[in-house]
């Protein structure tokens, strides 16, 4: 059964970049299947935040766009976040998932999330 | 950007039906998914493509799309359905964006 696992730090000083790795289990990342990055902050909704493919392929929200780097590493069957500059209102829960499907695409398998919190 | 509308919140009694809708613009000519989230989880998704069930989602899970708005029904409500519910859509034009609607908040009474 398909397992994500997203790590990195939990804590992100001001201005600076969160980074964050998920690891995926018992399915090869560059098979046909996408890989997004979604966020939650506080109390609120989730917010998502880009989907990268095996190829390298990405596509991002464009109001977070300008800071964000997606990448994924086929070797160590992993893909990898990175925003930089970052503000209190990045603080939140991050989620990675998997993205399947045919004409459209929907995310069937999610990791267990991880906090992040930027502050000084 | 296209813009998914749900209301913030929705309460219905055990054993009643539960509609939670879902408007945005001609929504009806793209596929929705519905996933739930209770406090402190990840999202599980309960329907794809407007009408689909994931294996394990029971069949009191169910969807519909038309016109402006998707609805998500659930059927003879229990205590365990009580979460949060968002839907999503794939916005095929231009950068193959993906939208989330606010989410509601189902309470069971």
């Amino acid at each position: 059964q398909v397992q994500l696992q997203e790590s990195g730090p939990g804590l992100v000083r001001p201005s600076e970049t969160l980074s964050l790795t998920c690891s995926v289990s018992d399915y090869v990342i560059s098979s046909r299947s996408y890989w997004a990055w979604v966020r939650q902050p506080p109390g609120k909704g989730l917010q998502w935040i880009g989907t990268i493919y095996h190829t390298g392929k990405t596509f991002s929200n464009p109001s977070l766009q300008s800071r964000v780097t997606m990448s994924v590493d086929t070797s160590k069957n992993q893909f990898s976040l990175r925003l930089t500059s970052v503000t209190a209102a990045d603080t939140a829960v991050y989620f990675c998932a998997r993205e399947v499907g045919g004409h459209d695409y929907y995310m069937d398998v999610w990791g267990k999330g991880t906090t992040v919190t930027v502050s000084s | 950007s296209y813009v998914l509308t749900q209301p913030p919140s929705v309460s219905v009694a055990p054993g009643k039906t539960a509609r939670i809708t879902c408007g945005g613009n001609n929504i009806g000519t793209k596929s929705v998914h519905w996933y739930q989230q209770k406090p402190g989880q990840a999202p599980l998704l309960v329907i794809y493509y407007d009408i689909d069930r994931p294996s394990g989602i029971p069949e009191r899970f169910s969807g519909s799309n038309s016109g402006n708005t998707a609805t998500l029904t659930i059927s003879r409500v229990e205590a365990g359905d009580e979460a949060e519910y968002y839907c999503q859509v794939w916005d095929s034009s231009g950068d193959h964006l993906r939208v989330f609607g606010g989410g509601t908040k189902l309470t069971v009474l």
